[in-house]
Order: structure tokens, then C-alpha cells, then sequence
């Protein structure tokens, strides 16, 4: 089975500090791992994906996440937090050899202060 | 690209009501998904659909829930005989591959239910 486990429901930041958003997966099997980010009222976007190869990989607004095997985590970062990142941020996860359904964390809040 | 289109954006009902929520995915996908979300926690799987077929259920979708596609295009979300735990955000999603588990999975904006 496949789990995705985010660490810290909310993350409060400084405008222009660094976001570290935590993410650590359960998998038998060689994973899959996604970063969606949710706005306010809206649905799910997808930031980044890691699939086989560069195990950093850069998304969409700045964000980056690296691939630890050793670590079992995906943790997502962005250098220099702006207003316009405060959201809803979850990992998911998918393997191959079954459906390939995602499962996603419970998601982290982040707040961005002026 | 339209984008996923859920209808409606928000409904509330008196608890033993049914509702049906619409999904209209992005044309020519072949995968429907459906996930329920309450509040503080992430996406949970509830069905989905490879074309027309419904492949696969979860063992949140009670025997008052029922998913359809017909013609592998649009999809609805019944919920007969709403209970107040069934209150929560609804999201379809669709993606364009069948058998990859690398493509990206493209959601609508939900559909809130409250249950009174």
C-alpha cells in the first residue's frame, strides 16, 4: 500500500523567507510523487512531479522538490515566499503495477506574512 | 482546453434528500475521478472511471452513493439519502491516459454539500 505522510498542518512564513513544505511517502515499490497546490474555493493544480531521472525537480511559481530515496521524502521548496503562495499544498503519490489512483497527504496550509 | 467543470458549485440539502453532482471532464480523457474532501484534510479516492467503465470503488463509497458515466463523457455523483457526515467538498478530476501513472490528473473547482 501507498501513503503519503505531510508533516505540520500549517507553515507560517515572512514574505521573502524561505517555504519548506514536508513530505514523506510509504511505498513497496518505486513511487510516483506529485505536489498539488489548492487555492482558496478552487480545485487542485498540479506544481510538480517527480517520475524516473533528475531527482530535483523545479514546478511551476518557483517551487522545487527533490526526491530522497534514502530519506523516503519529497520535500517541497521555494527560496522567497510571496502573498501570492498562501494556500493549500498536498503530496500525492502513485506506483506502478496497479491503477495508479493517487493518494494524497492531508495537505499543509501555508501563510505568508507581510 | 475548457478545463473540468463540476455543476453545481454549491449545494445544501436537508439531511434524507438525494443530490446528484455533475462533472463535465476535459474532452477526450479517458479517466473520471472522484474524491471527497473535508475540511483539514487531503483528496480521499471514491471511484473512478476508465472511459465509460467504472473500475474501481472505494470502500468510503456507501451503498447510498452511485457514480455513473455514460458515453465515457460527462459523469454523475448521486447521494441518496444525505446524511449530515456526507457534508464536504466533492472534486472530479480527469486525466488524458489510460494506463500511465505519470499523467497529470487535472481537477475541478468541487462541489460543496452541506447537509442540514
Amino acid at each position: 500500500a501507498q501513503s503519503v505522510t505531510q508533516l505540520g498542518s500549517h507553515v507560517s512564513v515572512s514574505e521573502g523567507a524561505l517555504v519548506l513544505l514536508r513530505c514523506n511517502y510509504s511505498s513497496s515499490v518505486p513511487p510516483y510523487l506529485f505536489w498539488y497546490v489548492q487555492y482558496p474555493n478552487q480545485g487542485l493544480q498540479l506544481l510538480l512531479k517527480y517520475t524516473t531521472g533528475a531527482t530535483l525537480v523545479k514546478g511551476i511559481n518557483g517551487f522545487e522538490a527533490e526526491f530522497k530515496k534514502s530519506e523516503t521524502s519529497f520535500h517541497l521548496t521555494k527560496p522567497s515566499a510571496h502573498m501570492s503562495d498562501a494556500a493549500e499544498y498536498f503530496c500525492a503519490v502513485r506506483v506502478s503495477g496497479g491503477s495508479y489512483i493517487p493518494t494524497f497527504g492531508r495537505g499543509t496550509s501555508l501563510i505568508v506574512h507581510p | 482546453d475548457t478545463g473540468v467543470s463540476q455543476d453545481p458549485r454549491h449545494k445544501i440539502t436537508k439531511r434524507g434528500q438525494n443530490v446528484t453532482f455533475r462533472c463535465d471532464p476535459i474532452s477526450e480523457h479517458n479517466r473520471l475521478y472522484w474524491y471527497r474532501q473535508t475540511l483539514g484534510q487531503g483528496p480521499e479516492f471514491l471511484t473512478y472511471f476508465q472511459n465509460e467503465a467504472q473500475l474501481e470503488k472505494s470502500r468510503l463509497l456507501s451503498d447510498r452513493f452511485s457514480a455513473e458515466r455514460p458515453k465515457g463523457s460527462f459523469s454523475t455523483l448521486e447521494i441518496q439519502r444525505t446524511e449530515q457526515g456526507d457534508s464536504a467538498m466533492y472534486l472530479c478530476a480527469s486525466s488524458l491516459e489510460a494506463h500511465s501513472p505519470i499523467d497529470t490528473l487535472h481537477f475541478g473547482n468541487g462541489t460543496r454539500l452541506t447537509v442540514t
